[in-house]
């Protein structure tokens, strides 16, 4: 079945800095994959959409690449600042309407 | 912006009893979706349904069944809660599309004592 692994350790980096999240995923490409951020005791906030056809997305600081060969996507923040310290979650869509969640990455961005 | 609403915040119940989570979307979204998160598993799907009535079973749907007779609510219940289903749960909606984002709701953190 589909799986998808993001790194379990946090992140840390200083502000300023460009943050890169990982999220790797096995078996078929997804049409498409989303990416979202929680923050502690809320619900997930969606963020960027990427489909299979393309290779790089933006929106404001952030940067989402999506790579089917090595069945990869890479999140990037640019200019990281204290808050974008969260955790930040990859999904992928299975068929139909199920979309699989990986654990995700927490990010702390240090001033 | 849509507003996903969940009942409770925080719940503390008894092994055995049975548990009702309220679930409520302003956008006419006609999917809704129920899961549970737990540390280092990520969000797992229980129950989804994308109509009125409607309801497909997710990836761990064993102890829990839903309810959706409105379209803006959908409902989970626990028919005898467990101790192992001490979680937070998590309410989302979406458009019809499946390549429309999923909105969430703050979750309900259950505790089964």
């Amino acid at each position: 079945s589909q799986k998808i692994e993001q790194n379990s350790e946090a992140l840390n980096i200083q502000e300023g800095k460009t943050a890169t999240l990982t999220c790797n995923y096995t078996n078929y490409s997804p049409a498409y994959l989303q990416w979202y951020r929680q923050d502690p005791g809320r619900g997930p906030v969606f963020l960027l959409l990427i489909r299979e056809n393309e290779k790089e997305k933006r929106k404001e600081r952030l940067k989402v690449t999506f790579d089917t060969t090595l069945k990869q996507s890479l999140f990037h923040i640019t200019a990281s600042q204290p808050a974008d310290s969260a955790t930040y979650l990859c999904a992928l869509n299975t068929g139909g309407f199920k979309t699989i969640f990986g654990a995700g990455t927490r990010l702390f961005v240090k001033a | 912006d849509v507003k996903v609403t969940q009942s409770s915040r925080y719940l503390v119940k008894r092994t055995g009893e049975k548990v009702f989570l309220e679930c409520v979307q302003d956008m006419d979204h006609e999917n809704m979706f129920w899961y549970r998160q737990d540390p280092g598993l990520g969000l797992r799907l229980i129950y989804f349904s994308y109509d009125v009535k409607m309801k497909e079973k997710g990836d761990i749907p064993e102890g829990y069944s839903v309810s959706r007779e409105k379209k803006e609510r959908f409902s989970l219940i626990l028919e005898s809660a467990s101790t192992n289903q001490t979680s937070m749960y998590l309410c989302a909606s979406s458009d019809r599309l499946s390549n429309q984002p999923q909105h969430f709701g703050d979750g309900t953190r259950l505790s089964i004592l």
